[in-house]
């Protein structure tokens, strides 16, 4: 079983500052995702990465592929409030399209 | 060009009835995923379908739980005599092809079962 562990669980940052949060597996992934979930919805992908080394950005998200393809981090410039949400790492191990999850992080980004 | 959608959003059931909730894929769609997350949990795989084929069902629970994506109409998740640790959220996904092709969730049934 391939296991995805995010860190941290939590997290509450005061808005404008900078975070990062990590996705680390022992296990090497074809393609690594990045979803965000808001309460009472369903993931909404961020970004996908498959190539071992790449670095993603997104306006103010800023998502590393590490070189083995094992693990992975998102950093968010300066925070606002709307970041607020839980950040899911996902990893698909190769051709097989099963995703494994890990049990993502939880921002709170105050005011 | 419409997300994936769900139904119901919401659905309550008592212990030992039968909960149906549905899947419509995105349009062009013919791959879905089944996830069940739970509280402190993270998204658990339960069933890969493509039209009419189960392909890949590795994450069902083995009694109980079915899953069925017809030729026509949405898919269907089915879990019979509901017990309370079947509550959780159902998401469904959806892809054009598979591989490493983007899954699409939809915005989940939650289920309670009193």
């Amino acid at each position: 079983t391939q296991l995805l562990e995010q860190s941290p669980q939590f997290l509450s940052i005061q808005e404008g500052e900078n975070l990062t949060v990590y996705c680390n597996s022992s296990s090497v992934f074809s393609s690594l995702q990045w979803y965000r979930q808001e309460p009472g919805e369903g993931p909404v992908l961020l970004v996908t990465v498959v190539t071992g080394g790449e670095v993603k950005k997104l306006k103010r998200l800023t998502f590393q592929f590490g070189d083995a393809r094992k693990d992975s981090s998102l950093h968010i410039t300066a925070a606002q409030p709307g970041d607020t949400g839980l950040y899911l790492c996902a990893g698909a191990p190769g051709a097989n399209s099963k995703l494994t999850f890990g049990k993502g992080i939880t921002l709170s980004v105050r005011p | 060009n419409a997300g994936v959608m769900q139904n119901p959003r919401h659905l309550v059931r008592r212990r030992g009835q039968e909960a149906r909730l549905r899947c419509s894929p995105m349009k062009g769609h013919s791959h879905v995923y089944w996830y069940r997350q739970l509280p402190e949990e993270g998204l658990k795989f339960m069933v890969y379908l493509q039209k009419e084929n189960i392909i890949d069902e590795s994450g069902m629970p083995k009694e109980r739980f079915s899953a069925e994506f017809p030729k026509e109409g949405p898919s269907i998740l089915r879990i019979q005599q509901v017990v309370r640790g079947d509550s959780a959220a159902y998401f469904c996904a959806s892809s054009r092809n598979r591989g490493l092709e983007t899954q699409y969730f939809g915005p989940g049934t939650r289920l309670l079962v009193l």
